[in-house]
């Protein structure tokens, strides 16, 4: 069966500071693996997914991921911060197939501070 | 549409009562998706559907819950004789179809039950 492991419940960082939000995974078979973002009210949206090919993935709001096979682990990064991307992350993880479902981490939540 | 759209938005019922909820997925969507996001218990899945058919309903937390969908398009998720426990956000999510593809959220239905 397939997890996911958010090691940090909540980051703070202060504005224009670097930031590695932490995701690990476990599958017995090659999955496809996701960032969301969820900002107070609202639903989820995608940041960024690794499908396959190059392991370092672009999304949204100058956020990248790096896919690690080895590590198992798909850590999401962005070089400096603004207030606005104060929300809650989440990893996740589907083996495709038949249903594609996510399963999700518990989420990280990123508060950035002025 | 132009995404997801759940109603009521906001519920609150007395225990002991049914509930419905509703979504409408991204128009063409066949893939179709209820997760519940809850204190304590982050975001689960709940049941999946290709078209009119549900192949997943592992997620499904005791048989008070049931949903269907018709017409390929719209789903109800039922839940009867709600419980103190039931109290969650409910998301709704639709893709084209699987093997990577980007599933989209809703902004949930947030049900109370006193």
């Amino acid at each position: 069966a397939q997890s996911v492991t958010q090691l940090d419940s909540q980051v703070p960082v202060f504005e224009e500071a670097p930031v590695e939000l932490r995701c690990n995974y476990s599958s017995s078979v090659s999955v496809y693996l996701f960032w969301y973002v969820q900002y107070p009210n609202q639903g989820l949206q995608l940041l960024l997914k690794y499908l396959s090919g190059s392991t370092l993935v672009k999304g949204i709001n100058g956020f990248e991921a790096e896919f690690n096979k080895s590590q198992t682990s798909f850590h999401l990064r962005k070089p400096s911060v603004h207030i606005s991307d104060t929300a809650e992350y989440f990893c996740a993880v589907s083996e495709g197939g038949a249903t594609n479902k996510l399963i999700f981490g518990t989420g990280t939540l990123l508060a950035v501070q002025p | 549409g132009a995404g997801v759209s759940q109603s009521p938005s906001n519920k609150v019922t007395e225990k002991g009562k049914d509930v419905e909820l509703r979504c409408d997925p991204i128009s063409g969507h066949t893939a179709l998706y209820w997760y519940r996001q809850s204190l304590g218990q982050g975001l689960e899945f709940l049941i999946y559907f290709q078209g009119n058919s549900a192949p997943d309903k592992s997620g499904l937390p005791s048989d008070r819950f049931s949903a269907e969908r018709t017409g390929g398009s719209v789903s109800t998720l039922t839940i009867q004789r709600t419980q103190q426990e039931d109290s969650a956000v409910y998301l709704c999510a639709s893709s084209l179809g699987t093997g990577g593809n980007t599933i989209y959220f809703g902004e949930g239905s947030w049900l109370t039950v006193v």
